[in-house]
């Protein structure tokens, strides 16, 4: 187990609504990313926060916001849902002292837009 | 085209077989280069880093070649807990890391 969790496991959506994914991060670590995995595909980066600040972000549009708090948890948000944004959610958690690969993922949110 | 591509396989081998597995990724200024395992429903999990002076670790040995922009991973007498997922990842500016569509791996007794 890495110990980062995420919460929900699974969560069903209708389009056009909204939703919060949890996640928390493994102890000490003061970065969390987040994934955005289709099935079949690789996790494609959708943006990381490190102390609090956005420190990157991928091709996302800003309807895919998020947040880090200052226990290092992090929430992730979508508006207004897609069926394309049916997928599996995945958050990973580092260390600025570790090399950047050295990420370690939660068990993921899977989300269904229907 | 993608910025990092995988053959999405699946790779069909015996218990006890070699298999290699290729990766080509398209930016240049890429800086870090990484094998990670995903199994089925379940998390990826970093499996080793690549290096341009390749390494090994037990069965398995990763290969960075910048001049082609390839990567590859060796994995020698396979055995049935390696059936998973592969993903090359490659580490760009600003820790952004971006990750292939993985090969999939079967290995069967």
């Amino acid at each position: 187990e890495t110990g980062v969790t995420q919460s929900p496991t699974h969560l069903i959506k209708t389009r056009g609504q909204q939703v919060t994914l949890r996640c928390s991060s493994q102890s000490g670590h003061n970065t969390v990313s987040w994934y955005q995995q289709a099935l079949g595909q690789g996790p494609q980066f959708i943006f990381q926060y490190y102390r609090e600040e956005e420190n990157g972000r991928g091709n996302f549009p800003p309807r895919f916001s998020g947040l880090q708090f200052p226990n290092y948890s992090s929430e992730l948000n979508v508006n207004a849902l897609e069926l394309d944004d049916s997928a599996l959610y995945l958050c990973a958690s580092s260390t600025d002292r570790d090399s950047p690969g050295e990420q370690y993922f939660g068990p993921g949110t899977r989300l269904t837009v229907t | 085209r993608k910025e990092v591509e995988q053959d999405p396989g699946p790779f069909n081998v015996p218990e006890g077989a070699t298999v290699a597995f290729n990766c080509t990724y398209s930016n240049s200024a890429s800086q870090s280069f990484f094998w990670y395992r995903q199994d089925c429903r379940k998390e990826p999990k970093l499996l080793m880093s690549v290096y341009s002076s390749g390494n090994e670790d037990g069965r398995f040995t990763a290969q960075l070649n910048r001049a082609s922009q390839y990567i590859s991973l060796l994995i020698r007498d396979s055995k049935l807990s390696d059936s998973a997922t592969y993903l090359c990842v490659v580490e760009n500016a600003g820790n952004m890391l971006t990750f292939g569509g993985g090969t999939r791996l079967m290995v069967k007794p």
